[in-house]
């Protein structure tokens, strides 16, 4: 059974530039959260996807879009990156058992740097 | 206020003691809680949730959770140097939404 799984695991990129990283669920999970991790910090919520719509979304600019696609994988774009930017995509996927609960996995990760 | 909060560590325990991570949330209408494991340059790893008042056990872990003190704990039991990682501590509230809130975590180090 795959889990999550994400790419690329590392990019380097510049200020100004745009990234796209991509996310494929783990089988069986309908949803798909990210999340950005700076170091020392916990996982901070972006947005969750669902039947291929933004079901809820954090406190991040517009310049953080996303899709997800009808197989559930997802993107995330960064538009405009800033060295503030840098920090560890994490995407999760997702399923809600009975109602009462997420069961919430983390993919490996994606390490962007803006330089 | 932080909706997540626990102590940053580092936690040091000997090889074979029990290791105790705290967690404090302020949403009252959270429901559930989650305990992850993350190694350093790694991603969070699920070790248990749960949504009842009480204890859960899995294994050598025990997550405890008093949602009138608005408190989860885990306890690993006989720890190994395999444990030593940053435990996140993550709380859920379906009701206003479906995002994870997590603490900033606890380092821990097991001394062998």
């Amino acid at each position: 059974d795959a889990g999550v799984t994400q790419s690329p695991t590392h990019l380097i990129k510049t200020r100004g530039q745009q990234v796209t990283l991509r996310c494929s669920p783990k089988s069986g999970h309908d949803t798909v959260s990210w999340y950005q991790q700076a170091l020392g910090q916990g996982p901070q919520f972006i947005f969750q996807y669902y039947e291929e719509e933004e079901r809820q979304r954090g406190n991040f600019p517009d310049r953080f879009s996303g899709h997800q696609f009808p197989n559930y994988s997802s993107e995330l774009n960064v538009n405009a990156l800033l060295l503030g930017d840098s920090a560890l995509y994490l995407c999760a996927s997702s399923l809600l058992l009975g109602g009462l609960t997420y069961e919430q996995y983390f993919g490996p990760g994606t390490r962007l740097t803006v330089t | 206020q932080k909706e997540v909060e626990q102590n940053s560590g580092p936690l040091s325990v000997p090889e074979g003691a029990i290791a105790s991570l705290n967690c404090t949330y302020s949403d009252r209408g959270s429901q559930s809680f989650f305990w992850y494991r993350q190694y350093s340059g790694k991603s969070p790893e699920l070790i248990m949730f749960i949504y009842s008042n009480g204890d859960k056990e899995d294994g050598r872990f025990t997550a405890q959770l008093n949602k009138a003190s608005q408190y989860v704990s885990l306890l690993i039991r006989d720890s190994q140097p395999s444990d030593s990682a940053t435990y996140l501590c993550a709380v859920n509230n379906l009701n206003t939404g479906n995002q994870f809130y997590f603490g900033t975590g606890t380092s821990l180090t097991v001394i062998p």
